[in-house]
């Protein structure tokens, strides 16, 4: 157990909708990652966030947005939901955001299947 | 921004024998350079890691190189066993921020 909590682990839903994942990072971890993997593909880093603000952006597209709270859970929100869109999708947490390099914590994943 | 390539995509190797994966890099201020072994159907889970100011590092069956100049690094694994049948990914970050992951390659260890 890694200490990284993601729900719902499983999601089906139809094209067009709008779904939440939700992201509980470790115990003390400041930083949190978000990362798409389609079918046999690798992780394509979408988003990170440092206490609360946004410190990285990679590869998300603008139907996706995502935010820390801050109690430092995250939510990643992808909307107008295309086939492509179907993933596992995973988040990481680490100790910092920068000045010091540590290693990421990755939940299970919350597959989201669109039909 | 950082680009990581990884090589092979797909690697098998007999039981007993090492395997070796290489990665490039593209952003020189790219400082630390983890490995992730995942297993089917599970999270991906940190094996090894180097920062910029050592060239390997070893831990057990695994060791792991880094060539600053040329911006790769290497993973091997030697003695490999079944339980090392699966994907493996580097990845490039700078101070722990915007890890970039490469494409991983999938592992086989034939019995």
């Amino acid at each position: 157990d890694s200490g990284v909590t993601q729900t719902p682990k499983h999601l089906i839903t139809a094209t067009g909708q709008r779904v939440t994942l939700r992201c509980s990072p470790r115990s003390g971890d400041l930083s949190v990652y978000w990362y798409q993997q389609s079918l046999d593909q690798g992780l394509q880093f979408l988003i990170q966030y440092y206490n609360g603000e946004e410190r990285a952006k990679g590869n998300i597209l603008e139907r996706f947005s995502a935010q820390q709270f801050p109690d430092l859970h995250s939510e990643l929100n992808l909307s107008s939901l295309e086939l492509g869109d179907s993933a596992l999708y995973f988040c990481a947490s680490s100790v910092n955001a920068g000045g010091t390099t540590g290693e990421l914590f990755f939940g299970e994943g919350s597959r989201l299947t669109v039909l | 921004g950082e680009n990581v390539e990884q090589h092979p995509s797909t690697l098998s190797v007999q039981e007993g024998d090492s395997a070796v994966i290489k990665c490039t890099y593209s952003d020189s201020a790219s400082n630390y350079f983890p490995w992730y072994k995942q297993e089917l159907g599970k999270r991906p889970q940190l094996i090894i890691d180097i920062r910029s100011n050592v060239g390997e590092k070893k831990d057990q069956r695994i060791a792991v190189t880094l060539n600053k100049t040329a911006k790769h690094f290497s993973l091997h694994i030697t003695e490999t066993q079944p339980e090392d049948s699966a994907v493996y990914f580097c990845a490039a970050s700078k101070y722990g921020q915007n890890f970039v992951f490469g494409p991983g390659t999938r592992l086989s260890v034939l019995p």
